[in-house]
């Protein structure tokens, strides 16, 4: 079965400051990774995705993330904070031959002036 | 525009009245899915359809059912809704399975 963690629920970063999300997974077979950003009373939106390839993926808003298979990690990462990113933040796996999609639970990132 | 649709969009009702959750997309996406969001658990899948006519449990199934008769549509029908399945539900659409998804804007269900 495939999992995915993502360890701090909360992040609390000040503005100019790089940032980090953590995200860990297991799945069998090589992985689809996604990061998608929530906004208070709105859907889920796309940030980026590793499918195969380079493993520093860069997404929207400037944001990237680094796949590291030994460790099996996609940690999102941004060098300068900006409020606007204050959001809440998804990391997800999916199967590419049965259709599931895992999500973890969700981590809070708060960019403080 | 490119866009997933969901109505109603809110929705109160009592436990046991049979009530449907709407879900269309205009991408002429193949993969569409089912998921509930609740504090401190993510989004987990509840249902997904890799194409036309062809569904399948995700981790969450338990009450709930899917029917994909068309590509655009793939409503949830809730046939006897518990307190328990109060949550906000999304529905998501991609290309194939293994691409990215787009969401709806969500309908926040309560079940007294």
């Amino acid at each position: 079965a495939q999992s995915v963690a993502q360890p701090e629920d909360q992040v609390n970063v000040a503005e100019g400051n790089p940032l980090t999300v953590k995200c860990t997974y297991s799945v069998s077979g090589n992985p689809y990774l996604f990061w998608y950003v929530q906004y208070p009373n709105r859907g889920l939106q796309f940030l980026l995705k590793y499918i195969t390839g380079d493993n520093l993926v860069k997404g929207s808003y400037g944001f990237e993330a680094e796949f590291n298979k030994s460790q099996t990690s996609f940690h999102l990462k941004k060098p300068s904070a900006l409020v606007s990113d204050s959001a809440l933040y998804f990391c997800a796996v999916r199967d590419t031959n049965a259709g599931k999609s895992t999500f973890g639970d969700g981590t809070t990132l708060t960019v403080k002036p | 525009e490119a866009q997933v649709t969901q109505n109603p969009r809110y929705l109160i009702t009592v436990t046991g009245k049979k009530l449907t959750v709407t879900c269309s997309q205009n991408m002429n996406h193949e993969y569409m899915s089912w998921y509930r969001q609740d504090p401190g658990l993510g989004l987990r899948q509840i249902y997904y359809s890799m194409n036309v006519e062809v569904t399948d449990k995700g981790d969450v199934p338990e009450g709930y059912k899917v029917s994909r008769k068309e590509k655009r549509n793939f409503p949830l029908i809730l046939e006897s809704p518990s307190p328990n399945q109060t949550s906000l539900y999304f529905c998501a659409s991609s290309p194939m399975a293994s691409d990215t998804q787009y969401f709806g804007p969500g309908t926040r269900l309560t079940v007294l």
